[in-house]
């Protein structure tokens, strides 16, 4: 009963340095989606997949890209990490769209120097 | 103006008394959510709804969707209830068609 889950859970990275995030669910859900959490702030879409092999901007999607090669795993890339990627980041699913009931990771917390 | 508007930002209640959460939006939505996200960050689907009222066991989510508005309620409320209560919609309009515009958030402290 894995859910959706989150990898890493906590990185700190120095300016350019470029990493990605790991999200995988087990509910064989068609939508996923990442989202950024920033104080005083409400969730916030960065990319979004609407099945194996798709993906769309969301609304802060400058500096990332995204990848969804297999259903059940849905890639974060920052190819030259700012400042400004400092954030909290939560990967969702949804078995159907507009969502239904949305699955979130534990969330990845990521702090660039 | 934020499409999705939360109040109180923040609520401090005891153990035991009756708690409304507020959320107003304005624009066209297809659905509303309610989540919860307790400290240390995970974020639990608690309802979707879009007409009427729902309820799961001391919590009670209704919208009205003439006045754009939705509450939520806690009844009998715990100290396990504290928590940062988010409320998101489902937009209907436009290219980003379902996707969600959430609140920012209410954090409520329960008292024992």
């Amino acid at each position: 009963n894995a859910g959706v889950t989150q990898t890493p859970k906590f990185r700190v990275l120095k300016t350019g340095q470029s990493m990605t995030l790991l999200c995988a669910q087990d509910m064989n859900h068609e939508y996923m989606y990442w989202y950024r959490q920033d104080p005083g702030m409400g969730l916030r879409l960065i990319h979004y997949s609407v099945g194996e092999g798709t993906t769309a901007k969301g609304e802060v999607p400058d500096g990332y890209n995204v990848s969804r090669l297999k259903k059940q795993n849905f890639l974060l890339g920052l190819e030259s990490a700012a400042p400004s990627q400092t954030s909290v980041y939560f990967c969702a699913s949804s078995g159907v769209y507009p969502p239904g009931e949305l699955f979130f990771g534990e969330g990845s917390r990521l702090t660039v120097l | 103006k934020n499409e999705v508007e939360q109040s109180p930002q923040n609520l401090t209640a005891q153990e035991g008394e009756f708690i409304t959460i507020n959320c107003s939006y304005s624009v066209g939505i297809s659905a509303l959510h309610w989540l919860q996200q307790h400290p240390g960050g995970g974020i639990v689907s608690l309802f979707m709804l879009s007409s009427g009222k729902k309820k799961h066991g001391r919590l009670i989510a209704t919208i009205n969707i003439q006045e754009k508005h939705s509450s939520l309620h806690i009844t009998a409320s715990h100290p396990r209830d504290s928590a940062v209560y988010i409320c998101a919609v489902s937009t209907n309009y436009g290219g980003s068609q379902g996707n969600l515009i959430f609140g920012k958030g209410t954090k409520l402290s329960v008292k024992p």
